[in-house]
C-alpha cells in the first residue's frame, strides 16, 4: 500500500513570496491533515479535513495560509505572503474516518526554509 | 502552561538498555494517548495507542497512562542503535461532531550507542 506522498520535500523562498505545497493521501482515506512542525517542537494541526469540508481549522493563519481538498483526495496549502517565523516542516497526514481510534499515517513532510 | 510537556533530551543510552520516556500533560479531556517515532527527515509513525489509563504491551514497547497523574510513558526493553530516533507523545480528546486533533510534546530524541 503506497503511503502518504508531497511534493516537493524542500523548498526556499524569500519572505513574501508564495509558496504551495501538494499531498496525495492513503487511497480511500477520508480524512487529511495539514500540520506544522516547527524545529525542536512537535508537530500542530493546521487544518484537518473530512472528505472535501474542514472539520477543524482553528489554528490555521487565515489571513496568510490557505488550503483546499476540492475532489476530496489531493489537497494544497498556501502561504501567501510567507514570514520567516513559516520556516517548518509541513507534515500532510490521512486517516480512514475522522475519529481518534483511527490511526494517521503521515507522509515524509515538505521543508520550507524562509530567508 | 503547555497542554503536554516532555522533556526534549538528548538521552543517549548503551545497546540493551531500559529506556523511560514520559510525558505530563494538564488536559482532564484527554482520552486517546499514543506514542509516535519520528526518524530523522520522515514523518512520525504510530508506535502505540492506548485508551485511558493501563498499560498495553507490545514486543519491547510498554506504554503506561495514568490518569489520575496526568502521566504518560513509555518503556522501551532491550535498546537497539535502530531505536535512535525522537520519540513524540500525543493525545487527543473525544469531540462530538467530528474533529480529533492530536496534541503533540515537543519530542524526546533518544540515541542508543554501540
Amino acid at each position: 500500500e503506497a503511503g502518504v506522498a508531497q511534493s516537493p520535500r524542500y523548498k526556499i523562498i524569500e519572505k513574501r513570496q508564495s509558496v504551495a505545497f501538494w499531498c496525495n493521501p492513503i487511497s480511500g482515506h477520508a480524512t487529511l491533515y495539514w500540520y506544522q512542525q516547527i524545529l525542536g517542537q512537535g508537530p500542530k494541526l493546521l487544518i484537518q479535513f473530512q472528505n472535501n469540508g474542514v472539520v477543524d481549522d482553528s489554528q490555521l493563519p487565515k489571513d496568510r495560509f490557505s488550503a483546499e481538498r476540492l475532489k476530496g483526495v489531493d489537497s494544497t496549502l498556501k502561504i501567501q505572503p510567507a514570514k520567516l517565523e513559516d520556516s517548518a516542516v509541513y507534515l500532510c497526514a490521512s486517516s480512514f474516518r475522522t475519529g481518534a481510534r483511527y490511526e494517521q499515517y503521515f507522509g515524509p513532510g515538505t521543508r520550507l526554509t524562509v530567508t | 502552561q503547555k497542554e503536554v510537556e516532555q522533556d526534549p533530551g538528548p538521552l543517549s543510552v548503551p545497546e540493551g538498555a531500559i529506556v523511560s520516556l514520559n510525558c505530563t500533560y494538564s488536559n482532564s479531556a484527554f482520552q486517546y494517548f499514543m506514542w509516535y517515532r519520528q526518524y530523522s527527515r520522515k514523518g512520525p509513525e504510530l508506535l502505540m495507542y492506548t485508551y485511558s489509563s493501563g498499560n498495553k504491551e507490545d514486543g519491547r514497547f510498554t506504554a503506561q497512562v495514568d490518569k489520575s497523574s496526568k502521566y504518560i510513558s513509555l518503556f522501551i526493553r532491550d535498546s537497539q542503535p535502530s531505536d535512535s530516533a525522537t520519540y513524540l507523545c500525543a493525545m487527543s480528546a473525544r469531540v462530538t461532531g467530528g474533529g480529533n486533533k492530536l496534541t503533540f510534546g515537543t519530542g524526546t530524541q533518544l540515541k542508543v550507542e554501540l
